[in-house]
């Protein structure tokens, strides 16, 4: 089974905090992804990595930076919390093969709140 | 930034209904429709990938239809039960490897016993 965990399921951190969200899946997929989800949003991309030391912006990368020093870890960073990124934040995994359907497997989200 | 519509926005059933939803998503460079189910409180976990124009897919008492011409995919529950009560995401998918998903914003169904 593939497992994806994230490190927290609940975080609640101040305005301006540094604040790290980690990721780590055990089935040695090559891609992963940073999603947050929002009521009435969707699933929104955040950061996605296809290789260590890689990383590739997604539909909103702002206020957000990602590490990717190993392959089965994959952490986002806000560099200073904002009340506008409390939210759920759900972290995924997916195998690389070029033709392949890309399943992602997500883990439990972190749903993170900023005072 | 890919236009993916999903509709209605949320559902209400009665135990014992069948309903179903819609997915729109652009007809060009069409590669894969994936269907996902999101419980409350879990991870969304993957219920089909479609690629064929007139793909059926059917896992228990859920199935799925893709035409890929007029870029659309139904997706439907027979016999509602309250531990369908989720919200379902499709993704199209544009092309192999790496690409990201690009999710809709998904129906959220409840089913009242």
């Amino acid at each position: 089974d593939v497992k994806v965990t994230q490190s927290s399921r609940y975080l609640v951190k101040r305005t301006g905090e540094k604040v790290f969200l980690e990721c780590v899946q055990d089935m040695d997929h090559e891609n992963m992804f940073w999603y947050r989800q929002d009521p009435g949003l969707g699933l929104r991309l955040i950061y996605f990595s296809y290789d260590v030391k890689m990383k590739e912006k997604g539909d909103i990368p702002e206020g957000y930076s990602v590490s990717r020093e190993k392959k089965e870890r994959f952490s986002l960073i806000l560099e200073s919390a904002s009340t506008n990124q409390t939210s759920m934040y759900l972290c995924a995994s997916s195998l690389l093969v070029r033709s392949s359907y890309n399943e992602q497997f997500f883990g439990p989200g972190t749903r993170l709140t900023v005072l | 930034i890919l236009n993916v519509e999903q509709s209605p926005q949320s559902l209400h059933v009665q135990e014992g209904d069948s309903t179903n939803f819609t997915c729109s998503f652009p007809s060009s460079n069409f590669y894969a429709l994936h269907w996902y189910r999101w419980e409350t409180a879990k991870s969304p976990e993957a219920l089909f990938v479609m690629t064929l124009n007139g793909d059926e897919k059917k896992k228990g008492r859920i199935s799925a239809t893709l035409n890929t011409k007029e870029g659309y995919s139904y997706l439907y529950i027979k016999g509602s039960q309250p531990e369908d009560s989720a919200t379902y995401l499709c993704a199209p998918q544009t092309r192999g490897g790496n690409t990201p998903l690009v999710f809709g914003k998904g129906t959220r169904l409840s089913v009242i016993a």
